[in-house]
Protein backbone atom coordinates (compact mmCIF):
# COMPACT_ATOMS: atom_id res chain seq x y z
CA UNK A 1 0.00 0.00 0.00
CA UNK A 2 1.08 3.17 -0.79
CA UNK A 3 2.02 5.81 2.10
CA UNK A 4 3.26 9.44 1.19
CA UNK A 5 5.13 11.56 3.95
CA UNK A 6 5.72 15.06 3.94
CA UNK A 7 8.46 16.07 6.60
CA UNK A 8 8.39 18.53 8.26
CA UNK A 9 5.01 19.17 8.95
CA UNK A 10 5.71 22.85 9.41
CA UNK A 11 8.39 25.27 8.35
CA UNK A 12 8.84 29.25 9.06
CA UNK A 13 11.13 31.14 7.05
CA UNK A 14 12.08 34.71 6.37
CA UNK A 15 10.93 36.57 3.24
CA UNK A 16 13.35 36.08 0.59
CA UNK A 17 15.00 32.53 1.81
CA UNK A 18 14.13 29.67 -0.55
CA UNK A 19 11.73 26.94 0.50
CA UNK A 20 12.34 23.34 0.21
CA UNK A 21 9.79 20.85 1.10
CA UNK A 22 10.51 17.35 0.74
CA UNK A 23 7.71 14.41 -0.38
CA UNK A 24 8.27 10.71 0.26
CA UNK A 25 6.62 7.59 -1.31
CA UNK A 26 6.84 3.85 -0.25
CA UNK A 27 5.98 2.41 -3.78
CA UNK A 28 7.67 3.39 -6.61
CA UNK A 29 5.62 2.52 -9.03
CA UNK A 30 4.02 5.14 -9.50
CA UNK A 31 2.48 7.44 -12.53
CA UNK A 32 2.49 11.45 -12.04
CA UNK A 33 3.21 13.06 -8.96
CA UNK A 34 1.24 16.14 -8.69
CA UNK A 35 2.03 19.37 -6.12
CA UNK A 36 -0.68 21.81 -4.70
CA UNK A 37 -1.24 24.14 -2.15
CA UNK A 38 -4.08 24.57 0.19
CA UNK A 39 -4.88 27.97 1.50
CA UNK A 40 -6.85 27.61 5.17
CA UNK A 41 -10.56 26.79 4.45
CA UNK A 42 -9.60 26.54 0.76
CA UNK A 43 -9.81 24.25 -2.12
CA UNK A 44 -6.30 22.53 -3.88
CA UNK A 45 -4.70 24.95 -5.77
CA UNK A 46 -2.36 22.38 -8.60
CA UNK A 47 1.16 23.88 -8.80
CA UNK A 48 2.73 21.52 -10.70
CA UNK A 49 2.75 17.94 -12.46
CA UNK A 50 5.45 15.56 -12.93
CA UNK A 51 5.30 13.09 -15.16
CA UNK A 52 7.02 9.56 -14.30
CA UNK A 53 9.59 9.82 -16.70
CA UNK A 54 10.51 12.97 -15.95
CA UNK A 55 13.31 13.90 -13.38
CA UNK A 56 11.89 17.70 -13.04
CA UNK A 57 9.46 20.38 -13.67
CA UNK A 58 9.55 23.98 -13.94
CA UNK A 59 7.13 26.74 -13.07
CA UNK A 60 8.11 30.74 -12.44
CA UNK A 61 9.62 30.21 -9.15
CA UNK A 62 8.48 26.94 -8.54
CA UNK A 63 10.72 23.91 -9.38
CA UNK A 64 10.27 19.96 -8.67
CA UNK A 65 12.09 17.00 -9.07
CA UNK A 66 10.89 13.09 -9.03
CA UNK A 67 13.83 10.41 -8.06
CA UNK A 68 11.31 7.20 -8.23
CA UNK A 69 14.16 5.27 -7.64
CA UNK A 70 14.81 6.99 -4.19
CA UNK A 71 11.11 7.58 -4.22
CA UNK A 72 11.45 11.62 -3.46
CA UNK A 73 10.32 14.60 -4.57
CA UNK A 74 11.33 18.12 -3.89
CA UNK A 75 9.87 21.25 -4.31
CA UNK A 76 11.87 24.48 -4.18
CA UNK A 77 10.21 27.80 -4.41
CA UNK A 78 13.00 30.24 -4.77
CA UNK A 79 12.96 33.88 -3.03
CA UNK A 80 9.92 33.01 -1.02
CA UNK A 81 7.20 35.79 -0.17
CA UNK A 82 4.60 36.26 2.35
CA UNK A 83 2.06 35.29 -0.13
CA UNK A 84 3.75 31.82 -0.43
CA UNK A 85 2.15 30.91 3.13
CA UNK A 86 -0.13 28.04 2.91
CA UNK A 87 -0.52 24.61 3.04
CA UNK A 88 1.84 22.30 0.37
CA UNK A 89 0.65 19.01 -0.63
CA UNK A 90 1.99 16.33 -2.44
CA UNK A 91 -0.08 13.12 -4.23
CA UNK A 92 1.29 10.48 -6.28
CA UNK A 93 -1.33 8.59 -8.80
CA UNK A 94 -1.44 4.60 -8.17
CA UNK A 95 -1.96 2.32 -10.67
CA UNK A 96 -5.72 3.02 -10.42
CA UNK A 97 -5.58 6.47 -10.96
CA UNK A 98 -5.90 7.26 -7.57
CA UNK A 99 -3.92 10.26 -5.59
CA UNK A 100 -2.52 9.39 -2.48
CA UNK A 101 -1.68 12.56 -0.68
CA UNK A 102 0.46 13.42 1.97
CA UNK A 103 -0.17 15.12 5.31
CA UNK A 104 1.00 18.29 3.89
CA UNK A 105 3.51 20.77 5.15
CA UNK A 106 2.79 23.97 6.49
CA UNK A 107 4.68 27.21 5.62
CA UNK A 108 4.54 30.42 6.90
CA UNK A 109 6.97 33.33 5.42
CA UNK A 110 7.55 36.16 7.38
CA UNK A 111 7.88 39.61 6.01
CA UNK B 1 -12.08 29.01 -18.59
CA UNK B 2 -14.40 29.11 -15.69
CA UNK B 3 -12.86 26.44 -12.56
CA UNK B 4 -14.37 23.61 -11.00
CA UNK B 5 -17.20 24.89 -9.16
CA UNK B 6 -18.99 23.48 -6.11
CA UNK B 7 -22.26 23.74 -4.81
CA UNK B 8 -23.11 24.24 -1.75
CA UNK B 9 -20.52 25.58 -0.60
CA UNK B 10 -21.26 25.12 3.30
CA UNK B 11 -24.19 22.36 4.54
CA UNK B 12 -25.29 22.06 8.38
CA UNK B 13 -27.33 18.72 9.25
CA UNK B 14 -28.06 16.49 11.90
CA UNK B 15 -27.30 12.77 11.99
CA UNK B 16 -29.35 10.25 10.13
CA UNK B 17 -30.40 12.90 7.20
CA UNK B 18 -28.56 12.29 3.80
CA UNK B 19 -27.05 14.89 1.75
CA UNK B 20 -26.50 16.00 -2.02
CA UNK B 21 -23.49 17.66 -2.78
CA UNK B 22 -22.51 19.03 -6.59
CA UNK B 23 -19.79 19.31 -9.10
CA UNK B 24 -19.35 21.13 -12.29
CA UNK B 25 -15.86 20.46 -13.65
CA UNK B 26 -13.95 22.33 -15.99
CA UNK B 27 -15.36 22.99 -19.70
CA UNK B 28 -14.11 19.60 -21.73
CA UNK B 29 -13.30 17.60 -18.48
CA UNK B 30 -14.74 14.24 -18.55
CA UNK B 31 -13.44 12.77 -15.02
CA UNK B 32 -14.30 14.16 -11.36
CA UNK B 33 -13.25 12.19 -8.79
CA UNK B 34 -14.44 13.27 -5.09
CA UNK B 35 -12.27 13.67 -1.84
CA UNK B 36 -12.94 13.64 2.09
CA UNK B 37 -10.90 16.11 3.98
CA UNK B 38 -10.61 15.93 7.79
CA UNK B 39 -7.88 17.16 10.02
CA UNK B 40 -7.47 13.44 11.46
CA UNK B 41 -7.45 11.77 8.11
CA UNK B 42 -6.33 14.15 5.74
CA UNK B 43 -7.14 13.88 2.06
CA UNK B 44 -9.00 10.55 1.54
CA UNK B 45 -10.02 9.58 -1.95
CA UNK B 46 -13.67 8.72 -2.38
CA UNK B 47 -14.22 7.56 -6.32
CA UNK B 48 -13.91 8.49 -9.45
CA UNK B 49 -16.11 9.18 -12.57
CA UNK B 50 -15.55 8.98 -16.51
CA UNK B 51 -18.36 9.50 -19.06
CA UNK B 52 -20.90 8.85 -16.33
CA UNK B 53 -19.33 5.25 -15.32
CA UNK B 54 -17.28 5.15 -12.01
CA UNK B 55 -14.15 4.35 -12.91
CA UNK B 56 -12.61 3.96 -9.40
CA UNK B 57 -13.75 3.50 -5.79
CA UNK B 58 -12.22 4.20 -3.04
CA UNK B 59 -12.73 2.39 0.92
CA UNK B 60 -15.88 4.42 1.80
CA UNK B 61 -19.16 2.76 2.91
CA UNK B 62 -22.27 2.07 0.94
CA UNK B 63 -23.74 5.38 2.53
CA UNK B 64 -21.38 7.32 -0.10
CA UNK B 65 -22.73 7.19 -3.80
CA UNK B 66 -21.82 9.14 -6.44
CA UNK B 67 -23.34 9.64 -10.22
CA UNK B 68 -22.23 11.76 -13.02
CA UNK B 69 -24.74 13.50 -15.39
CA UNK B 70 -24.15 13.66 -19.75
CA UNK B 71 -22.67 17.23 -19.17
CA UNK B 72 -20.05 16.00 -16.85
CA UNK B 73 -21.49 17.35 -13.86
CA UNK B 74 -21.11 14.81 -11.16
CA UNK B 75 -23.34 14.52 -7.60
CA UNK B 76 -22.23 12.98 -4.19
CA UNK B 77 -24.37 11.51 -1.91
CA UNK B 78 -24.52 10.87 1.28
CA UNK B 79 -27.42 8.82 3.66
CA UNK B 80 -28.30 8.28 6.81
CA UNK B 81 -25.27 10.54 7.70
CA UNK B 82 -23.06 10.57 11.25
CA UNK B 83 -20.95 12.74 13.11
CA UNK B 84 -17.59 11.38 11.74
CA UNK B 85 -19.11 12.66 7.98
CA UNK B 86 -18.78 16.26 9.15
CA UNK B 87 -15.41 17.07 6.53
CA UNK B 88 -14.95 18.85 4.14
CA UNK B 89 -15.29 17.37 0.57
CA UNK B 90 -13.41 18.01 -2.54
CA UNK B 91 -13.93 17.50 -6.32
CA UNK B 92 -11.21 17.37 -8.79
CA UNK B 93 -11.67 17.63 -12.42
CA UNK B 94 -9.47 16.34 -15.58
CA UNK B 95 -9.33 15.26 -18.99
CA UNK B 96 -9.35 11.73 -17.82
CA UNK B 97 -8.25 10.08 -21.15
CA UNK B 98 -5.21 8.98 -18.77
CA UNK B 99 -6.51 8.74 -15.60
CA UNK B 100 -3.17 10.03 -14.47
CA UNK B 101 -3.17 13.57 -15.85
CA UNK B 102 -3.48 16.92 -13.56
CA UNK B 103 -6.11 17.25 -11.29
CA UNK B 104 -7.92 20.90 -10.79
CA UNK B 105 -9.75 20.72 -7.60
CA UNK B 106 -12.98 22.73 -6.64
CA UNK B 107 -13.19 25.34 -3.60
CA UNK B 108 -14.94 22.42 -1.25
CA UNK B 109 -18.33 22.14 0.49
CA UNK B 110 -18.00 22.24 3.91
CA UNK B 111 -20.34 19.96 5.94
CA UNK B 112 -21.30 19.66 9.53
CA UNK B 113 -23.29 16.74 10.79
CA UNK B 114 -24.70 17.75 13.85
Amino acid sequence: KQEVTQIPAALSVPEGENLVLNCSFTDSAIYNLQWFRQDPGKGLTSLLLIQSSQREQTSGRLNASLDKSSGRSTLYIAASQPGDSATYLCAVFDSWGKLQFGAGTQVVVTP
Amino acid sequence: KAGVTQTPRYLIKTRGQQVTLSCSPISGHRSVSWYQQTPGQGLQFLFEYFSETQRNKGNFPGRFSGRQFSNSRSEMNVSTLELGDSALYLCASSLGDTGTDTQYFGPGTRLTVL
